[in-house]
């Protein structure tokens, strides 16, 4: 069965500094997504994107986060100048249509 | 602000039995209702949808839905130790999921 894959599993960081969380959709799903889920805590919208734009984003996708498709097939999430607060499990989704979504095994950032 | 909610739990229920998870949720415009599984540190996981109001069974799992009462929920029939998880309710709004805490099943044998 397609998976949606999600790089790297953990990831540590410094607070201030950049990361960029990875996916790789399920290739003929035409919806991207982020969600984060911080420990014990809802699961939170962060941005939806199809057709190469953002559709919908939350408040807390400020402008410290951006999202991209660098080459058709990648969707990444990069979180510039990361904040303690940051720290959550990342999880990228993916659907053929609204909704139905498959989600990747998620990120764990820590932010120290 | 649009609002999806759970009882935590954790919810305790003999092997063999109907567990029933509940949920309710302030959108009156949404269309699409999800029932998701967590195990601890994993990704939710799909286990049903439901646009209709009524009944809707797939396997041992059934969701139920009542549009006019804003009331989702998730019946498991003959319970098994590998249904213990976090089942987290997740209601359409505008194009996003807005999710519920989630409530933790604990099925004992």
């Amino acid at each position: 069965e397609p998976e949606v894959t999600q790089t790297p599993s953990h990831q540590v960081t410094q607070m201030g500094q950049e990361v960029i969380l990875r996916c790789v959709p399920i290739s003929n799903h035409l919806y991207f997504y982020w969600y984060r889920q911080i420990l014990g805590q809802k699961v939170e919208f962060l941005v939806s994107f199809y057709n190469n734009e953002i559709s919908e984003k939350s408040e807390i996708f400020d402008d410290q986060f951006s999202v991209e498709r660098p080459d058709g097939s990648n969707f990444t999430l990069k979180i510039r100048s990361t904040k303690l607060e940051d720290s959550a499990m990342y999880f990228c989704a993916s659907t053929p249509r609204l909704y139905g979504y498959t989600f990747g095994s998620g990120t764990r950032l820590t932010v120290v | 602000q649009k609002e999806v909610e759970q009882n935590s739990g954790p919810l305790s229920v003999p092997e063999g039995a109907i567990a029933s998870l509940n949920c309710t949720y302030s959108d009156r415009g949404s269309q699409s209702f999800f029932w998701y599984r967590q195990y601890s540190g994993k990704s939710p996981e799909l286990i049903m949808f439901i646009y209709s109001n009524g009944d809707k069974e797939d396997g041992r799992f059934t969701a139920q839905l009542n549009k006019a009462s804003q009331y989702v929920s998730l019946l498991i029939r003959d319970s098994q130790p590998s249904d213990s998880a976090t089942y987290l309710c997740a209601v359409d709004s505008n194009y996003q999921l807005i999710w519920g805490a989630g409530t933790k099943l604990i099925i004992k044998p």
